[in-house]
């Protein structure tokens, strides 16, 4: 079984860098190692009352693909060493405010497991 | 851009379900389906417009293609009160979104 968690600071300034780490673990057979490939690993945010947005997916080997309505301002990177993979979002405004998912991308088409979101609010 | 239908579907348990998803342009069979509570992660139900995910129950079943796409419950369970969406994810490059959701509450 794989399991995704989202940490990181639930409360970040207008004009501020948003910083959040997904841990992975799991048996490594059950596709939880980051480092053996096979998955894309994702973050997702959801607004209050909106469907999910996705923000952007990155492979073990660094390769990312990001939302073009994000990607000026959003950078995934990856730690194999750590089973972890981050989102970083500049020049966060109110409309950044929602619950942040982490999530395994399998055979390119759907997300299964995700986290348990955390929830982030841009204010001064 | 993919439209759910309805928005709120009340129920019963035992009654059947039956919710929509609409594509904009066809998606092919690139289509999952997610049930979400409050508090909880998403739990995928479905991939591929009809495959169930594993330990998914037999009462949940999915179909269609193209642009047109079903989620149906045959008989509501009391754990199947909840918010669902749809996914799509577009050819190349791969970007994913999402439907607005429908609510499914108790009647």
């Amino acid at each position: 079984q794989v399991r995704m968690q989202e940490s990181g600071p639930g409360l970040v300034k207008p004009s501020q860098t948003l910083s959040l780490t997904c841990s992975v673990s799991g048996a490594a057979a059950s596709g939880a190692s980051i480092r053996s490939g096979g998955y894309y690993w994702t973050w997702i945010r959801q607004h209050p009352g909106k469907g999910p947005e996705w923000i952007g997916n990155i492979y073990y080997s660094g390769s990312t693909y990001y939302n073009p309505s994000l990607k000026s301002r959003v950078t995934i990177s990856v730690d194999t060493s750590k089973n972890q993979f981050s989102l970083q979002m500049t020049s966060v405004t109110a409309a950044d405010t929602a619950i942040y998912y982490c999530a395994r991308l399998v055979s390119n088409n759907w997300f299964d497991p995700w986290g348990q979101g955390t929830r982030v609010t841009v204010s001064s | 851009v993919l439209t759910q239908s309805p928005a709120t579907l009340s129920l019963s348990p035992g009654e059947r379900a039956s919710l929509s998803c609409r594509a904009s342009q066809s998606v092919s069979n690139f289509l999952a389906w997610y049930q979400h509570k409050p508090g909880q992660a998403p739990r995928l139900l479905i991939y591929d417009a009809s495959n169930r995910a594993t330990g998914i129950p037999a009462r949940f079943s999915g179909s269609g293609s193209g642009r047109d796409f079903t989620l149906t419950i045959s008989s509501l369970e009391p754990e199947d009160f909840g918010l669902y969406y749809c996914q799509q994810r577009t050819n190349w490059p791969p970007t994913y979104s999402f439907g607005q959701g429908t609510i499914l509450e108790t009647k």
